[in-house]
């Protein structure tokens, strides 16, 4: 199957600061990516559609100048959470089908994002 | 919009039985994808199997089979044999049409005894 990386696994910032997480397709081009975030015990909420070289799609209730997505290339998606507070503290987990469009193409997921905020 | 339901919290089965996990859906769509997703300790999501709402023919991968009631709206998984390795979270997702995006449910814990 195909392989999607994140970096970092785990991260701990101070409130008020910015912190940058990555989203790599390693074998195939993503030109959809989308994000989640998961609370623990709890499933999985889609934050945003991020496209390769045009705006994210953010869901409802999803703070758009919060969570910054850029898609730079066909391989690579961040998700900047700027201005961390404590109730960003999260699991963030990334999300690419291998073939864009279409239905019922399988999504790899990322191995997630463990944020932690103090 | 689209709501799915998996009104299981948790389930515990012995090893080498069988189980059913329950999801229901809502949708006003008529052809459409559901899907199972299994989220072991790790947190690494990965496809248990996928169906499509046309097909009436149940999925079936190996251990792992569906009963799909598209009148009914439900999708429900059967695991035979269980295994400790089937010990995770299990999601029922819907993929919006056009979208490509999932819609998962609550998740159920399922917990192998040996």
């Amino acid at each position: 199957g195909a392989v999607v990386s994140q970096h970092p696994s785990w991260v701990i910032c101070k409130s008020g600061t910015s912190v940058k997480i990555e989203c790599r397709s390693l074998d195939f081009q993503a030109t959809t990516m989308f994000w989640y975030r998961q609370f623990p015990k709890q499933s999985l909420m889609l934050m945003a559609t991020s496209n390769e070289g045009s705006k994210a799609t953010y869901e409802q209730g999803v703070e758009k100048d919060k969570f910054l997505i850029n898609h730079a290339s066909l391989t690579l998606s961040t998700l900047t959470v700027t201005s961390a507070h404590p109730e960003d503290s999260s699991f963030y987990i990334c999300s690419a089908p291998r073939v864009a469009g279409g239905l019922g193409n399988e999504q790899f997921f990322g191995p997630g994002t463990r944020l932690t905020v103090l | 919009a689209q709501t799915v339901t998996q009104s299981q919290p948790e389930m515990s089965v012995q090893e080498a039985e069988t189980v059913t996990l329950s999801c229901t859906y809502d949708t006003s769509e008529s052809d459409y994808y559901l899907f199972w997703y299994k989220q072991p300790p790790s947190r690494q999501m990965i496809l248990v199997i996928r169906q499509e709402a046309y097909k009436q023919q149940n999925a079936t991968e190996n251990r792992f089979s569906v009963n799909f009631q598209k009148a009914a709206k439900s999708f429900s998984l059967k695991i035979s044999d269980s295994q400790l390795g089937d010990a995770a979270m299990y999601f029922c997702a819907y993929e919006v049409q056009g979208a490509q995006k999932l819609v998962f449910g609550q998740g159920t814990r399922l917990t192998i005894n040996p």
